[in-house]
């Protein structure tokens, strides 16, 4: 149990467009989402929480109207990053939580290029 | 001074070593100690979760947190190939409803 997906797994887009990603929980509902960002050989740095049907919370320093954050159900939650540049390019995870429950549930996680 | 120091490595032992892997932190909150692996470029997978000081033990996974010094470890016997991986140490508060990550130890095994 306690699945998480991810799509895509990796997506290949040019500087200036816009890219979606979803992270689903296959077997749960997840009233609490967040989002994470991997540079290579660091750590997972977490840029924003959300509840369904609220508005993200965001962490400081990232830009909430690049990075937008929709959890419109309690198994799904997208991350669109607009007018992508090669700077944004990394490994986006996304995780999901159980209400009252501290224990995250990761997915495999996106790999964004941006040419 | 970071909220979560965790040595890099990278760490590289023979078949069949313990490993032992660790973290410290600053943060007095924090009640849940969690260690998770991470293969390259997947997500990170749970390994052992404790919430009070002591030992918790599961198979050959040793989880050790010493709230007093702010220091956690993770101990690996009979450590396999198939176990390379970077390992996170992870913390949280009943409060804030978010993980901490540490940077990661990369751990090499070699057959």
């Amino acid at each position: 149990g306690a699945v998480v997906s991810q799509h895509p797994s990796r997506v290949i887009c040019k500087s200036g467009t816009s890219v979606k990603i979803e992270c689903r929980s296959l077997d749960f509902q997840a009233t609490t989402m967040f989002w994470y960002r991997q540079f290579p050989k660091q750590s997972l740095m977490l840029m924003a929480t959300s509840n369904e049907g609220s508005k993200a919370t965001y962490e400081q320093g990232v830009e909430k109207d690049k990075f937008l954050i929709n959890h419109a159900s309690l198994t799904l939650s997208t991350l669109t990053v607009t007018s992508a540049h090669p700077e944004d390019s990394s490994f986006y995870i996304c995780s999901a939580s159980d209400s009252g429950d501290y224990e995250q549930y990761f997915g495999p996680g996106t790999r964004l290029t941006v040419t | 001074q970071k909220e979560v120091e965790q040595d890099p490595g990278p760490l590289s032992v023979p078949e069949g070593a313990i490993v032992s892997l660790n973290c410290t932190y600053s943060n007095s909150a924090f009640q849940y100690f969690m260690w998770y692996r991470q293969y390259s470029r997947k997500g990170p997978e749970l390994l052992m979760y404790t919430y009070s000081s002591g030992n918790k033990e599961d198979g050959r996974f040793t989880a050790q947190v010493d709230k007093s010094s702010k220091y956690i470890s993770l101990f690996i016997r009979d450590s396999q190939p198939s176990e390379s991986a970077t390992y996170l140490c992870a913390f949280s508060d009943p409060g804030a409803q978010k993980l901490v990550f540490g940077q990661g130890t990369r751990l090499t095994i070699n057959p």
